[in-house]
């Protein structure tokens, strides 16, 4: 079975801060990993995901992630926060058996002017 | 091209009371989801479907019900409402033949059982 750890339920940054979101994952297989941005009241959007094309993946407004199979790992950063950043962010594993996703509990970040 | 919609977006129930969520797509994708969010816990998978007319239990699936009749509609319904089931409650939709099953979110339905 495959499933991700977020560490951090809340995190908290400085505007222009970097932001880094953590993500483990756990597969007994080549994970393929997503991760998920929802801004309030909304649905989830994609803001990247990683199919073994490459290790560095980039995704909508400037964030990337770089998987990392060493440290089973899946990070989500962005060098420079904007307000517009706070948002709850969800680390997604594809679940092979049941061709659904799934998902770690969410890190809710709030970027302080 | 609307993408997924649902409906209702709120709704109030009583403990004991029916409902059906409706969830509707113009993708023309074949996989449908239907998942729970609920607070530190993400979200999680109720039921699936990877075809019209075919339908699967997820990871928490007790005291609903799917369908599946038309390719573009998933339903869920509740036969008998508990509080346990206030939730939001997501749609989603993913290509069939994709590796990665990336999956389309809906906006969310969030229902209260007083």
């Amino acid at each position: 079975a495959q499933s991700v750890t977020q560490l951090g339920s809340h995190v908290s940054v400085s505007e222009g801060a970097l932001v880094l979101l953590r993500c483990n994952y756990s597969s007994s297989v080549p994970p393929y990993l997503f991760w998920y941005v929802q801004y309030p009241n909304q649905g989830l959007q994609l803001l990247l995901k990683y199919t073994s094309a490459a290790t560095l993946v980039k995704g909508i407004n400037g964030f990337e992630a770089e998987f990392k199979k060493s440290e089973t790992s899946f990070h989500l950063t962005k060098p420079s926060a904007h307000m517009s950043d706070a948002a709850e962010y969800f680390c997604a594993v594809r679940d092979t058996g049941r061709r659904a996703l799934t998902f770690g509990s969410g890190t809710r970040l709030q970027v302080q002017p | 091209n609307a993408g997924v919609t649902q409906t209702p977006k709120f709704r109030v129930l009583k403990t004991g009371q029916s409902m059906t969520l409706l969830c509707a797509q113009d993708m023309n994708h074949e996989y449908m989801y239907w998942y729970r969010q609920d607070p530190g816990m993400g979200l999680r998978l109720i039921h699936y479907s990877v075809g019209e007319g075919t339908t699967a239990k997820g990871e928490v699936p007790d005291g609903y019900n799917v369908s599946r009749l038309k390719k573009q509609n998933f339903l869920l319904g509740l036969e008998s409402a508990a509080p346990s089931q206030t939730s939001v409650y997501f749609c989603a939709v993913g290509r069939a033949g994709e590796r990665y099953n990336e999956q389309f979110f809906g906006p969310g339905t969030r229902l209260t059982v007083l």
